[in-house]
């Protein structure tokens, strides 16, 4: 099966709430991870990164945070905006992979106004 | 910048008949991908080339071809298409040294009848 994947494949909110997409993968041996957003009909564009010597990090309005004990990580999204709504990916490199990224199957944000 | 590019935009075959996906970048990446994207499921790589000269299958790479044709193109070739080929097709494109970031396409959406 696959390494990384997503608690819930659906997620909707208010405009203006936070909202917070989560993931799971189960290799040990990840050691970097990459959230993207895709926009209909639009490529994976990237949102934020993090390694696995970090437990968090923060960008524009988003903040990625990982917990290596139990192998989880999220994304978090300030103030959530129409604009927001796409599906989210997290995707993983595996240690030893020549840098090549395993990809959840994605959670869709829809933003009510 | 373009960024990658991708051509057709859309195609429809029907079982049996052939064609080429092309693909290019112009950020002077040395790693160039392709993935199938289905409903439902994230990206999963078909094949990749992690340097100009070299080609390697991914998860996925029954049915497919590809040929790094320099540093900027790399295309992905259905010999004799099939219906379980019906999917929306996105290149990729990354510089290792700079990180696992890749760079997407805006797809090639196939259908095959």
């Amino acid at each position: 099966g696959e390494s990384v994947g997503l608690h819930l494949p659906t997620l909707s909110v208010q405009e203006g709430d936070n909202s917070i997409i989560n993931c799971a993968y189960s290799n040990s041996a990840s050691d970097y991870f990459i959230w993207y957003k895709q926009e209909s009909g639009k490529g994976p564009q990237f949102i934020i990164d993090i390694r696995s010597n970090m437990d968090k990090r923060q960008g524009q309005r988003v903040t990625v945070l990982l917990n290596k004990t139990v192998k989880h990580l999220s994304l978090q999204i300030a103030a959530t905006q129409p604009g927001d709504s796409a599906v989210y990916f997290c995707a993983e490199n595996i240690r030893g992979s020549n840098y090549k990224l395993t990809f959840g199957k994605g959670t869709l944000l829809t933003v009510n106004p | 910048n373009a960024g990658v590019t991708q051509t057709p935009k859309f195609q429809v075959l029907k079982t049996g008949q052939s064609m080429t996906l092309q693909c290019a970048q112009d950020m002077n990446h040395n790693s160039m991908y392709w993935y199938r994207q289905d409903p439902g499921m994230g990206l999963r790589l078909i094949y990749y080339s992690a340097s100009e000269g070299t080609t390697d299958k991914g998860e996925v790479p029954n049915g497919y071809n590809v040929s790094r044709l320099n540093k900027r193109e790399f295309s992905l070739r259905l010999e004799s298409a099939a219906p379980s080929q019906t999917s929306v097709y996105f290149c990729a494109s990354s510089e290792p040294g700079q990180g696992y970031e890749q760079y997407f396409g805006p797809g090639t959406r196939l259908t095959v009848t």
